[in-house]
């Protein structure tokens, strides 16, 4: 079985300060990926990130960052200098074959 | 070109009708999933299809049959709707594991909003 937890239900931050959505997952299969998706409030999901089980590099992507820890089975999300277009519903899934099971995800709230 | 197409993205409908929910995707991907977000932004996984053919099929009442003509179309239909069918229907598709690093991701459409009165 798989299982994703976001742990932080809502996050309120300024604009500029930087925020951090913590993602766990638990999984028996030795080989998965890992993803973000971000939900704005026009509703799509889209697509951010992508890792998968044997690749632990950390990875920047403009103001995004991911850390991903197999060791503590964690695949954390960094956004800095956050702005009020950040503000969504983050989601962390993990993909064990073809099944993708989502956290129950992170509301971001940016204020200016 | 949106790659994963879902329609109608509004549906407002009285109890107890029957509805339809169509999904193309133009990605070249072998498999399709529907997907259900209620009111609390959980997602969960309803079907999913590979090559026309039902791999995945989470407890979802036999009201909800999935029908996948080809494997760019996977329609959701749905008899009998009840209050507690209202929810963002989200379609989605991807290459079968093990198709490569791109395949892995899965490609979400735009979401039906299902409003049952």
């Amino acid at each position: 079985a798989q299982k994703v937890t976001q742990a932080q239900t809502e996050i309120s931050v300024v604009e500029k300060e930087d925020v951090t959505l913590d993602c766990v997952y638990e999984t028996r299969d030795t080989t998965y990926y890992l993803f973000w998706y971000k939900q704005p409030p026009s509703g799509e999901l889209v697509f951010l990130i992508r890792r998968n089980s044997f690749d632990e590099q950390n990875e920047i992507s403009g103001r995004y960052s991911w850390n991903f820890q197999k060791s503590t089975s964690s695949f954390n999300f960094t956004i800095t200098a956050s702005q009020v277009v950040d503000s969504a519903v983050y989601f962390c899934a993990l993909r064990g074959g073809n099944m993708l099971t989502f956290g129950g995800g992170t509301r971001l709230m940016v204020k200016p | 070109d949106t790659a994963v197409s879902q329609t109608p993205k509004y549906l407002v409908t009285q109890m107890g009708n029957d509805k339809s929910i169509k999904c193309e995707q133009n990605l070249g991907h072998d498999t399709m999933y529907w997907y259900k977000q209620d009111s609390k932004k959980f997602l969960k996984i309803m079907f999913s299809y590979n090559n026309k053919e039902l791999i995945i099929n989470e407890t979802v009442p036999n009201r909800f049959s999935p029908k996948s003509p080809d494997k760019a179309h996977l329609n959701l239909h749905i008899n009998s709707l009840e209050l507690g069918d209202s929810a963002v229907y989200f379609c989605a598709s991807s290459q079968w594991s093990g198709q490569g690093e791109r395949g892995n991701t899965i490609y979400f459409g735009e979401g039906s909003w299902l409003t049952v009165v």
